[in-house]
């Protein structure tokens, strides 16, 4: 069965600094990778996908992730933190028509 | 830029009563989906719906639950008999086709505590 998992509950980085928030996958055949956020009170909102191709993905907000055949990995990762970048991030695989998500990870972003 | 609407964004039950989540996708979708989040777990898929049918449940979606897009603009979920494993926050999208070229459009989700 498809899985992802994002090991870490919480993610604590400063302003300015580069952030990383980590997932890994579990799927048969050729992964399709996603990244969302949800902001307080706010639906569930995409950043960014992998297909196929470069294995740098660029998505909104100044987001990439870095598509890791080897160590099955999808890490999402900014080069510049800012305190707005502050939520739940949700990294999820495709599974035929429906999204597989991960546990997600709570982004803090402090001053 | 268009919006999922979900109603109530929280709703408090007690235990065996009967729930209903509404959604309003957005207009021009046609796939539309619920999936739910037990605090402190994943985002797991109950179900996904076209043309006027369920097109896949997961496991969960027992026969408690059931959808319904009653008036071609609202997309609903019942749970007939709430149980207190059922809190959850529990999320629509919709899409306006299927395959990996369509993105997800998600509502902001309606929290059900079951007391």
């Amino acid at each position: 069965a498809q899985s992802v998992a994002q090991p870490e509950d919480q993610v604590n980085v400063a302003e300015g600094n580069p952030l990383t928030v980590k997932c890994t996958y579990s799927v048969s055949g050729n992964p399709y990778l996603f990244w969302y956020v949800q902001y307080p009170n706010r639906g569930l909102q995409f950043l960014l996908k992998y297909i196929t191709g470069d294995n740098l993905v660029k998505g909104s907000y100044g987001f990439e992730a870095e598509f890791n055949k080897s160590q099955t990995s999808f890490h999402l990762k900014k080069p510049s933190a800012l305190v707005s970048d502050s939520a739940l991030y949700f990294c999820a695989s495709w599974g035929t028509d429906k999204l597989i998500f991960g546990t997600g990870t709570r982004l803090q972003v402090f001053p | 830029e268009p919006e999922v609407t979900q109603t109530p964004s929280h709703q408090v039950t007690q235990m065996g009563q009967e729930v209903i989540l509404r959604c309003v996708p957005i207009s021009n979708h046609l796939y539309f989906y619920w999936y739910r989040q037990i605090l402190g777990q994943k985002v797991e898929f109950l179900v996904s719906f076209y043309n006027n049918e369920i097109s896949e449940k997961s496991e969960i979606f027992d026969d408690q639950f059931s959808v319904e897009r009653p008036d071609g603009s609202n997309f609903t979920l019942k749970i007939r008999s709430t149980k207190l494993e059922d809190s959850a926050m529990y999320f629509c999208a919709s899409r306006r086709g299927q395959g990996l070229g369509y993105g997800y459009t998600f509502g902001s989700g309606t929290r059900l505590t079951v007391v």
